[in-house]
């Protein structure tokens, strides 16, 4: 069963303090892993898609990475702004279209 | 302007009730999308459509039906609306060659 898992579930951090957010899956063939922002009562925001091991993207703070099971998101020097639920989302290669996602990883950044 | 909106963006109702909610984008993308979010859940899927004549049931079907109506619009439907059925309701969008998902704003749904 395609499954996706996101740890911690909660982060808190100083501002300009570095750190990382994981998201582990384990999927039927991965055809892309889907990194995304939410703010409290809107939408998902795309960030990042990752499509196979090794590869990295890189936005303002973030920087994503991907393993043959498990991604990354490096927040470098976050700022109160960051604060946001991160998801993860792994489609497989068997059901092009189809996203699963990870709970979250709610971010809160102090000043 | 957004582009993928939906409406409404919030209702109450209650146990019974036929309700409606829809779905429309100018992304000019093919796919479209429909998920349920609640606390400690995550999103679920619920049905999904490739194309005007192409309707798919996702993981959490029961209680909803689905039409698409034109290649910018796709509404859900709970023809007879229950307390567990209380969540945000988000539309999403994408095209065929990257699959990237676009969300729109949502709808928060309360079932007395």
């Amino acid at each position: 069963e395609d499954q996706v898992t996101q740890s911690p579930e909660a982060l808190r951090l100083q501002e300009g303090e570095s750190s990382s957010l994981n998201c582990s899956y384990t999927v039927s063939g991965l055809r892309g892993l889907f990194w995304y922002r939410q703010d409290p009562g809107k939408g998902p925001e795309f960030l990042f898609t990752l499509y196979s091991a090794g590869e990295e993207k890189e936005k303002e703070r973030l920087k994503a990475t991907l393993t043959k099971k498990e991604s990354f998101l490096h927040i470098t020097a976050p700022k109160p702004e960051d604060s946001a639920t991160y998801l993860c989302a792994v489609q497989a290669s068997s059901n092009t279209g189809k996203l699963i996602f990870g709970q979250g990883t709610t971010l809160q950044v102090k000043p | 302007d957004a582009d993928v909106t939906q409406t409404p963006r919030n209702r109450i109702t209650k146990t019974g009730k036929r309700i409606m909610l829809e779905c429309s984008q100018t992304k000019g993308h093919d796919r479209m999308y429909w998920y349920r979010q609640d606390p400690g859940l995550g999103l679920r899927l619920i049905y999904y459509s490739f194309d005007v004549k192409d309707i798919n049931k996702g993981e959490i079907s029961d209680g909803y039906s689905v039409s698409r109506q034109a290649q910018a619009k796709f509404s859900l439907s709970l023809e007879s609306a229950i307390p567990n059925q209380t969540a945000l309701y988000f539309c999403a969008t994408s095209g065929a060659v990257t699959d990237t998902q676009y969300f729109g704003p949502g709808t928060r749904l309360t079932v007395l």
